[in-house]
């Protein structure tokens, strides 16, 4: 069975610090997702990582996957309290009977940033 | 283009009722599913449709069942509600059965709480 852990789970920083979500998944898996979910909201997608390399940024947020590790990162710098947040990684799972596709998503890191 | 709504954002019912949540799809998406998230986890796989069937379901009873229509919106039902199915339910709607290089695109949810 697929297993998506994160950690830390809960992360409290200042602005301006750097700090970095680690997302390690236990079988292979062709993509990997992360999303940012505000209290009470939906999933807001950020990164979409395909292979092995992969490194993707937006603003302050970058992204990495190491296939072979079974390791994705999400790396904020320089943070700002707008990214106060919780973070989800997610990965496509194996299909199900039917043929679907599904995420199974990490529990989550939420993350604080305090002036 | 428009995004994935859902209806209602809230409700409460009252346990061993029945309840029908619904989802329109993103413009020129043809599949969705539907994840139910309980307070302080990730989201879980209930089901995905794909061209008005069923074709993928997660560790879901049988009390959870679905439909999804010509238009590619779609329902979940849920009878004989429990106080532990009180979650957001989100929707999630993605092209041809699979996650597109985008990946899915999820509702804002509907609060269901359960007394």
């Amino acid at each position: 069975e697929l297993k998506v852990e994160q950690n830390p789970l809960f992360l409290s920083m200042q602005e301006g610090k750097n700090y970095t979500i680690y997302c390690n998944y236990s079988t292979t898996s062709d993509r990997l997702y992360w999303y940012r979910q505000d209290p009470g909201k939906s999933l807001e997608s950020l990164f979409v990582l395909l292979s092995n390399g992969a490194v993707k940024q937006e603003g302050r947020l970058m992204a990495s996957l190491d296939t072979k590790a079974r390791l994705s990162t999400l790396h904020i710098t320089a943070a700002v309290h707008d990214l106060s947040a919780t973070y989800f990684c997610a990965v496509d799972g194996p299909r199900t009977q039917g043929g679907s596709e599904k995420l199974v998503f990490g529990k989550g890191t939420k993350l604080t940033v305090n002036p | 283009e428009t995004g994935v709504t859902q209806s209602p954002t809230h409700l409460i019912k009252t346990r061993g009722q029945q309840v029908t949540l619904r989802c329109s799809s993103q413009s020129g998406h043809n599949t969705v599913s539907w994840y139910q998230q309980a307070l302080g986890q990730g989201p879980q796989f209930i089901f995905q449709y794909y061209r008005e069937e069923e074709n993928g379901r997660g560790n879901f009873p049988p009390r959870f069942s679905g439909l999804q229509f010509p238009n590619y919106s779609s329902e979940l039902n849920v009878n004989a509600l429990e106080l532990d199915d009180s979650a957001l339910y989100l929707c999630a709607s993605s092209l041809g059965g699979t996650g597109t290089t985008y990946g899915y695109t999820f509702g804002s949810g509907t609060r269901l709480t359960v007394v």
